[in-house]
This record gives C-alpha cells, sequence and structure tokens, in this order.
C-alpha cells in the first residue's frame, strides 16, 4: 500500500482479555518495528523484525507481549491478559534498510484502551 | 540507558521562529531526528543530521548539533498556523529509535 496501516484504529477491551494488533508495512520493506506511546509520552521501542525474525525483541515489557510476522510482511502484535496499564497507542514503522539508516515510515496507530 | 529530554510546551506567534531544544544522553548515536506528529496522526520525519555534521539546513527548517553538549535544536523560520503540532527529537540506538517527550508547539495567529 501507499504507506504503514495499522488497524484496528482504536480497540476497547477488558482487564484480563487478550488482544492483536496488525500492522501492514510498506511493501518491500524489509524491516519493521512496534513502538509503543503513552498519554503525553514520546514512542517507546518494543521490538525490530528484519525479515520474518525477531532481531531485537529487548523493548517488550514482559512475556504478556508477543509479536510474529511470519511471512516478512504483515505483523501481528499479541498482548495476553492485559491489564490497564497497557492502554496506550502502539504505532508500527517499516523501513527499506538497515534499521537507522533509511528513513522509518511510521502509521497512525491503534489506541488500545483497557477498561 | 538512552535518555532523550525536551521542554513540553513552546508557543509563538505566526512569523516568528520557534527554537525548539533537545539533550540526549547517548555519544555513540550515528543519528539524530526530529519527528512531527499531528492530532491524530502518525509520526512524520521532518529533518535528521548525521553525528559528524554541526549544522543542516531545508528550506523552513534549521538543524544545529553540539556534540560535545550533546544538544540538538530545531529551528523554524516564519512559523505558520499549520507548524502546530508535537515536535519529537530522536537519537539512534543499535536497531531502534529513542524518543523524547515531545515538545508541544502551539502557533498564535
Amino acid at each position: 500500500g501507499a504507506g504503514v496501516s495499522q488497524t484496528p484504529s482504536n480497540k476497547v477491551t477488558e482487564k484480563g482479555k487478550y488482544v492483536e494488533l496488525r500492522c501492514d508495512p510498506i511493501s518491500g520493506h524489509t524491516a519493521l518495528y512496534w513502538y509503543r506511546q503513552s498519554l503525553g509520552q514520546g514512542p517507546e521501542f518494543l521490538i525490530y523484525f528484519q525479515g520474518t525474525g525477531a532481531a531485537d525483541d529487548s523493548g517488550l515489557p514482559n512475556d504478556r507481549f508477543f509479536a510474529v510476522r511470519p511471512e516478512g510482511s504483515v505483523s501481528t502484535l499479541k498482548i495476553q491478559r492485559t491489564e490497564r496499564g497497557d492502554s496506550a497507542v502502539y504505532l508500527c514503522a517499516s523501513s527499506s534498510g538497515q534499521p537507522m539508516n533509511t528513513e522509518a515510515f511510521f502509521g497512525q496507530g491503534t489506541r488500545l484502551t483497557v477498561v | 540507558g538512552e535518555d532523550v529530554e525536551q521542554s513540553l510546551f513552546l508557543s509563538v506567534r505566526e512569523g516568528d521562529s520557534s527554537v525548539i531544544n533537545c539533550t540526549y544522553t547517548d555519544s555513540s548515536s550515528t543519528y539524530l531526528y526530529w519527528y512531527k506528529q499531528e492530532p491524530g496522526a502518525g509520526l512524520q520525519l521532518l529533518t535528521y543530521i548525521f553525528s559528524n555534521m554541526d549544522m543542516k539546513q531545508d528550506q523552513r527548517l534549521t538543524v544545529l548539533l553540539n556534540k560535545k553538549d550533546k544538544h540538538l535544536s530545531l529551528r523554524i523560520a516564519d512559523t505558520q498556523t499549520g507548524d502546530s503540532a508535537i515536535y519529537f527529537c530522536a537519537e539512534s540506538g543499535a536497531n531502534n529509535l529513542f524518543f523524547g517527550t515531545g515538545t508541544r508547539l502551539t502557533v498564535i495567529p
């Protein structure tokens, strides 16, 4: 597509439920990143994929968070047993080359609200 | 770990220059970036500077880098109401970006 697409744009879920957030990167981009932006804060790194593999998952806060990119294109961020503190905007970005040597394009984000 | 700091708010009058400041901690960062975020929109890369440069100009935007003091600034000349947004400074890590908390720029007509 023309840009990075994230779905849904908004998600409200109950505490304890499981959610999946989807990111469709720019076609041909090998690098994909997930960030989390809490209210009034800058984005915080969660995980980076190069192709199908997670090259760096050091930003995932705990084992309730998991992400996959099985075919090296679309990625899904999965959150188990959601907590109110997980409420944030989850941003996805993709880039064509080595991380940070090329421009990363961001999607509009998924606003997750855990009630 | 990496720490990127910015002042939270800035107000300027339309037509004036805006200067947004940022300090960072990781002296090994290769690139430093400025992103713009408008309400309901994703992050848009405005400009970036390589760490061996001290200035970069791009139309109305001027980036100054003081590597000794780990200080980065973004100057917007002739600020317009459409420049109202949150501006994030970011430094490059090995595999990701470290962002500041953002500066909310308000342009007063």
